[in-house]
């Protein structure tokens, strides 16, 4: 069956840097996804790899290793506005994502 | 703001009762997903349109019903349902069903609470 792991929950401290990790099992892969969704909010997309390496988008950067089946989102300067779900999805050779149950980070003063 | 539009925010109903969750999208966009998201679970797909086709159906029970009249509006039609089905609902749009760096754009979700 298909599969991704990510954490149940993270504490961080304000300023500090934070890396969520997410590993995937699924058939196929098309790209990696992750999207950050407050409380009573929707999903919202931050970034996407389907080549092997890092992004970087400000304060967050992503990482794939496709031979590893892993990806890490990195958080930098943390804010307390950062305290958040994290989701990782996959899109598999069908091209239908797969959702990981998330990652609650907490960010505390 | 996404774009992304749903209404009711929160529904509570009871187990007879019939109701529908509206979402609309001011994007453009050619598809429209239908997600389930429980506590502590993986969003869960259950209905994806593309050009107002049906174009996947995950084994969703019956009790849940879409609809899809143009490529702006998607509604799920609720009726019988069980407490089980008490979760998040959340519509999502792309510009196409598939490929390349197309994400997805949720709407705020209706909480739906089944008595």
């Amino acid at each position: 069956g298909q599969n991704i792991d990510q954490p149940t929950e993270m504490t961080a401290t304000e300023g500090a840097i934070v890396q969520i990790n997410c590993t995937y099992q699924t058939s196929g892969f098309n790209g990696l996804f992750w999207y950050q969704q407050h409380a009573g909010e929707a999903p919202t997309f931050l970034s996407y790899n389907v080549l092997d390496g890092l992004e970087e988008k400000g304060r967050f950067s992503s990482f794939l290793s496709r031979s590893k089946g892993y990806s890490y989102l990195l958080l930098k300067e943390l804010q307390m506005k950062d305290s958040a779900s994290y989701l990782c999805a996959v899109r598999d050779s069908n091209y239908q994502l797969i959702w990981g149950a998330g990652t609650k980070l907490i960010i505390k003063p | 703001e996404t774009g992304v539009t749903q209404t009711p925010r929160h529904l509570v109903m009871g187990m007879t009762n019939k109701k529908s969750l509206k979402c609309e999208q001011h994007l453009g966009h050619n598809a429209m997903y239908w997600y389930k998201q429980s506590a502590k679970k993986p969003l869960e797909l259950m209905f994806v349109y593309s050009l107002e086709e049906r174009v996947e159906n995950n084994s969703v029970p019956s009790r849940f019903s879409p609809e899809c009249p143009n490529s702006s509006h998607l509604f799920l039609h609720l009726h019988t349902l069980q407490p089980e089905d008490s979760a998040l609902y959340l519509c999502a749009s792309s510009q196409e069903l598939a490929g390349g760096t197309d994400t997805q754009y949720f709407g705020p979700g209706t909480r739906l609470t089944v008595l």
